[in-house]
């Protein structure tokens, strides 16, 4: 089954501890994204990738980084949250930048 | 100006009526358009693309207007199984922000029985 794989879903942590939100598609897609999505401002893009080693910051890089070792991977890693990370998280891919985006099911993060 | 933008509603409407949102983009160059549904707190999925000839898939029904730059979504005698969010995605071009496709903040559509 074609899919997008996101771990975890759920995680409460506190603020300063480092984590990784997991993403893994089996599509053989080479475009991958991160977008986080707040009551009253919508999906926005965290950081994307076009292929292997190749990333690029969004919208609200900002606290983040990412890696693309391999294709079907695109990690997501906060290395110190704060509260004002606490969202709904979504990992994405596609076969290009403008076409059909597959997402995952979501992470929902609370930083205390 | 912002990019994408979407009636946030939401959009009380009967079983069985048929309702019609609107979606707005601002760079003229965009080429690729969808209509995406949200659930509450699920991931978004793809409802259906937006050709320049218009399409139909079902009760579904989306338009595409390049000179004056809005997308439609019509949907046909109403389901209380489309109470959603509804979402308009464009997309946009690297060069500093963001890449890819760019979405709407939702409209959010509540079918009552």
């Amino acid at each position: 089954e074609a899919q997008v794989t996101q771990n975890p879903r759920y995680l409460i942590t506190v603020t300063g501890k480092k984590l990784t939100v997991t993403c893994s598609q089996n599509m053989n897609h080479e475009y991958m994204s991160w977008y986080r999505q707040d009551p009253g401002l919508g999906l926005r893009q965290i950081y994307y990738s076009m292929n292997v080693e190749v990333t690029d910051k969004g919208d609200v890089p900002e606290g983040y980084k990412v890696s693309r070792k391999e294709k079907r991977n695109f990690p997501l890693i906060l290395e110190s949250p704060s509260p004002n990370q606490t969202s709904l998280y979504f990992c994405a891919s596609s076969y290009g930048r403008n076409t059909e985006a597959f997402f995952g099911q979501g992470t929902r993060l609370t930083v205390v | 100006r912002k990019e994408v933008e979407q009636d946030p509603g939401p959009f009380n409407v009967p079983e069985g009526a048929t309702v019609a949102f609107n979606c707005t983009y601002s760079n003229s160059a965009s080429q690729s358009f969808f209509w995406y549904r949200q659930d509450c707190r699920k991931e978004p999925k793809l409802l259906m693309s937006v050709y320049s000839s218009g399409n139909e898939d079902g009760r579904f029904t989306a338009q595409l207007n390049r000179a004056s730059q809005y997308i439609s979504l019509l949907i046909r005698d109403s389901k209380l199984s489309d109470s959603a969010t509804y979402l308009c995605v464009v997309n946009s071009y690297s060069g500093g922000g963001a890449d890819g496709l760019t979405f709407g903040k939702g409209t959010h559509l509540i079918i009552q029985p």
